[in-house]
């Protein structure tokens, strides 16, 4: 069964500075799909970012991109000049593409703390 | 931009009651799906409902649980007879069925179910 680690339960960052939040994953398969979320207090989910397994290139978007390291299982989020509103709850999540299934196994989450 | 809702926000009820969570996905969603997390655990799978009909259960999703989608926009989360376990943060999601964001979810901002 796949596994979903995120080591570090709460992260804090100085504001226009850059932070690293971990994910690992444990998995068998060769294909599948991984996700950084957001969770802001009391607010939904939102996805930050998105990485195919087949793609060997680092996803990013705007201020966020990530490290996947296919062969290490590590998917981790980095966040460049953090802001105020990244202050956040950071779920990590892994979704299989070949088992047919499309749950999401997330991780623990880490909480992150932007200092003014 | 188009919200999953979810009600309530927070509630509170006797174990052994029946509770019903309410969300609303977003309305050109087909897929449709219901984590928890209990208070420091991992975000879980319970349900996933496509076409009027569960598609894929977790083992936590027992007997005490149902889903519906009793109208054309709400979908909907039983539990029978509460127990103290059962206390936990409830997302639901939704997914549409084309396009570039179909193999992602999203979420409502969650109900926090207290049983006592």
């Amino acid at each position: 069964a796949q596994t979903v680690t995120q080591s570090q339960p709460e992260m804090s960052v100085q504001e226009a500075e850059t932070v690293t939040l971990s994910c690992t994953y444990d998995t068998s398969e060769s294909d599948y799909y991984l996700f950084w979320y957001k969770q802001p207090p009391s607010r939904q989910m939102i996805l930050v970012i998105r990485q195919e397994a087949y793609k060997q290139q680092n996803a990013t978007e705007n201020r966020f991109s990530v490290n996947f390291q296919k062969a290490a299982k590590s998917f981790s989020l980095k966040i460049s000049d953090s802001q105020l509103g990244d202050a956040a709850m950071y779920f990590c999540a892994y979704r299989s593409a070949t088992s047919g299934t499309y749950k999401y196994i997330f991780g623990t989450g880490t909480r992150l703390k932007v200092l003014a | 931009e188009p919200e999953v809702t979810q009600t309530p926000s927070h509630q509170v009820t006797q174990m052994g009651q029946e509770v019903i969570l309410r969300c609303v996905p977003i309305s050109n969603h087909l897929y449709f799906y219901w984590y928890r997390q209990i208070l420091g655990q991992k975000v879980e799978f319970l349900v996933s409902f496509y076409n009027n009909e569960i598609s894929e259960k977790s083992e936590i999703f027992d007997d005490q649980f149902s889903v519906e989608r009793p109208d054309g926009s709400n979908f909907t989360l039983k539990i029978r007879s509460t127990k103290l376990e059962d206390s936990a943060m409830y997302f639901c999601a939704s997914r549409g069925a084309s396009g570039r964001h179909k193999n992602i979810q999203y979420f409502g901002a969650g109900t926090r179910l207290s049983v006592l």
